[in-house]
């Protein structure tokens, strides 16, 4: 079972932007461990997308970004386009007994 | 860049092991970790653990009691055995590079391989 609460989906027109959330606790994001962001495209393997919170690999275009605030963190796309439909998952380290490592429940995103 | 892809039965019975290797191509398996990570058709992602190039392992504690995993350095490859599957087990598995700065990350992954528990 995720300890890590995403929403089931999110939608937005071409050129909208778009954000979605993950909601942690105390033994993962609020204890100040990092954030990652993998997208999945329909029947691909997930692709790292954000590492550390904020940082986007070569290759990953800038209208991805993300943040991190307390037991939460979010991920933005701007300028949505139809190739971003896809399934996005979050990912942190746990100290519990659930962890160490933990991806969120995952989000589709619709291209309207 | 780095290459993984997975390999194994695609049809494991119940109560068997089920077992994967994973090659990795264009880049060196020593000095990092590597992690088997699955996905349940329709379903979100499950770290199930990883293995570090000197052999040490870590597992997810709800699969611990069931998971073995092993390195072979001079083949650049690692498996994973998962032993008593049940239907709970069919999921698409995948190989992972695993990155230790900031608190662990997946950077590379393998395009993944369907297993199917069931007689």
């Amino acid at each position: 079972q995720s300890v890590l609460t995403q929403p089931p989906s999110v939608s937005g027109a071409p050129g909208q932007r778009v954000t979605i959330s993950c909601t942690g606790s105390s033994s993962n994001i609020g204890a100040g461990y990092d954030v990652h962001w993998y997208q999945q495209l329909p029947g691909t393997a997930p692709k790292l997308l954000i590492y550390g919170n904020n940082n986007r690999p070569s290759g990953v275009p800038d209208r991805f970004s993300a943040s991190k605030s307390g037991t939460s963190a979010s991920l933005a796309i701007t300028g949505l386009q139809a190739e971003d439909e896809a399934d996005y998952y979050c990912q942190s380290y746990d100290n519990s007994l659930s962890g160490p490592f933990v991806f969120g429940t995952g989000t589709k995103v619709t291209v309207l | 860049q780095v290459q993984l892809q997975e390999s194994g039965p695609g049809l494991v019975k119940p109560s068997e092991t089920l077992s994967l290797t994973c090659t990795v191509s264009s880049g060196s398996i020593s000095s990092y970790y590597w992690s088997w990570i699955r996905q349940p058709p329709g379903k979100g992602l499950e770290w199930i653990g990883y293995v570090h190039s000197s052999g040490s392992t870590t597992y997810n504690p709800s699969l611990k009691s069931r998971v073995t995993m092993s390195v072979d350095t001079s083949k650049n490859q690692f498996s994973l055995r998962l032993s008593s599957v049940t239907a709970a087990d069919t999921a698409v598995y995948y190989c992972a590079r695993t990155r230790s700065l900031y608190f662990y990350y997946f950077d590379y992954w393998g395009q993944g391989t369907l297993v199917t528990v069931s007689s």
